[in-house]
């Protein structure tokens, strides 16, 4: 497809539960971001990816998160032993080099995660 | 500690008027600003931006203005569309771009009414 594409779209688990979200980028796009939005919050940003560069974890909120890329394609984040505050709509952008400067980052529609 | 801040939660506007949407920001060291468009159940689509050495950009209907020494930018459209209902985010990025690590604000959402 033509945009960044998220599975699953929603997720409901059981806490102390693993999930695992995955993100497809835009084909030929070197950055790849993971953000979180908790009800009623902004967008908390959790990982960046660029390139082959070490990935930027400063965002992770924990030691149960986790997230991997393959090359300059799919992510996998991951979250183990999942508690309540976890719940939130994740979600992934990636961009070109071309965006670099405009800051332009080209968004999925995020995986909703319900954690009861 | 917000970095980024989008005080009104909500603005609802008349269509065809101007809509004015606010942002503040309390690092300094921010360079680079967004504003981000978001419909339920979508992510959010860019909109516009401005660099810290311009005081203004223009794009069709849509203006930001940023004010440094208030730390304050803001984003007009003019004039309104129903089709402009939307959440609004307001981001800030400290190393000119597409860093990674944008902060964004909470949001505000917009309802312009027919």
């Amino acid at each position: 497809g033509a945009g960044v594409s998220q599975s699953p779209s929603n997720k409901v688990t059981e806490k102390g539960k693993d999930v695992e979200l995955r993100c497809d980028p835009i084909s030929g796009h070197t950055a790849l971001y993971w953000y979180r939005q908790r009800l009623g919050q902004g967008l908390e940003f959790l990982i960046y990816f660029q390139g082959n560069s070490a990935p930027d974890k400063s965002g992770l909120p924990s030691d149960r998160f986790s997230a991997e890329r393959t090359g300059e394609s799919v992510s996998t984040l991951t979250i183990q032993r999942t508690q309540q505050e976890d719940s939130a709509v994740y979600l992934c952008a990636s961009s070109s080099a071309r965006d670099y400067n405009t800051g332009e980052l080209f968004f999925g529609e995020g995986s909703r995660l319900t954690v009861l | 500690d917000q970095q980024v801040k989008q005080n009104s939660p909500s603005l609802s506007v008349q269509e065809g008027r101007i809509s004015i949407l606010n942002c503040d920001y309390t690092n300094s060291m921010f360079d680079y600003f967004l504003w981000y468009k978001k419909y339920p159940a979508e992510g959010p689509t860019f909109l516009i931006s401005i660099s810290s050495i311009k005081d203004k950009n223009e794009d069709g209907r849509f203006t930001v203005f940023l004010n440094k020494s208030a730390k304050h930018l803001s984003l007009h459209i003019v004039p309104s569309q129903p089709g402009d209902s939307a959440v609004y985010f307001c981001a800030a990025s400290g190393d000119g771009g597409s860093q990674g690590n944008l902060i964004f604000g909470k949001g505000t959402k917009l309802s312009v009414k027919p």
